[in-house]
């Protein structure tokens, strides 16, 4: 069965660093998606990715963060320069299409800054 | 702002009992989704309501969706400790592409 795949599992950064976190949708997916989730805390919409621009995206999604999709495979979301409180699990998640609305999600990124 | 409210956030119950989980908004919400999540995985879609007052089933699991769309419930029957985990209600809120999640429902089904 078709699935989101997230490298790496787990990143560890200090402070100010650059991180890319990185996904491969499923294969025939157009819409592309990343949330986080603060331990404990609900998962959140970072930002939606179609027809590589960004459709919508929410207060978290700030000038340090950006998306990209290199190729036809990958999708990256880069936090430019890290702060302690971007420390959460960052889930990718894909559909098929708008209409369908069914969001697949990935396993997710543990992103732990020092 | 589109706040999906989940009830209750822990329950914990007998194998073989029944049980229902509710999701509520006061906003209408194009369609709603529940997904389970394990620790340290990401969600996993169980299903998808569209139409008001739709009803579907999954096996012992009932989802129903408010004939207004403003709410959702989950119905487990004769609950089996492999239905523990954390079942979470997420929402389209009308015209927009974003999922807006409850803050989950903790089950916990003790042989």
């Amino acid at each position: 069965e078709p699935e989101v795949t997230q490298t790496p599992s787990h990143q560890v950064t200090q402070m100010g660093q650059e991180v890319i976190l990185r996904c491969v949708p499923i294969s025939n997916h157009l819409y592309f998606y990343w949330y986080r989730q603060i331990l404990g805390q609900k998962v959140e919409f970072l930002v939606s990715f179609y027809n590589n621009e960004i459709s919508e995206k929410s207060e978290i999604f700030d000038d340090q963060f950006s998306v990209e999709r290199p190729d036809g495979s990958n999708f990256t979301l880069k936090i430019r320069s890290t702060k302690l409180e971007d420390s959460a699990m960052y889930f990718c998640a894909s559909s098929l299409s708008r209409v369908s609305n069914e969001q697949y999600f990935g396993p997710g990124t543990r992103l732990t800054v020092t | 702002t589109q706040l999906l409210e989940q009830s209750p956030q822990f329950l914990s119950i007998q194998e073989g009992e029944n049980l229902t989980v509710y999701c509520n908004s006061s906003s209408v919400f194009s369609s709603l989704q529940w997904y389970r999540q394990e620790p340290g995985e990401g969600p996993v879609l169980l299903v998808t309501v569209v139409t008001g007052g739709e009803v579907k089933k999954l096996k012992r699991l009932t989802f129903q969706f408010g004939d207004a769309r403003k709410d959702s419930s989950l119905h487990i029957t004769a609950a089996q400790p492999g239905d523990t985990g954390l079942y979470l209600c997420a929402g389209f809120p009308q015209g927009a592409q974003k999922l807006v999640f409850g803050q989950g429902t903790r089950l916990t089904i003790n042989p």
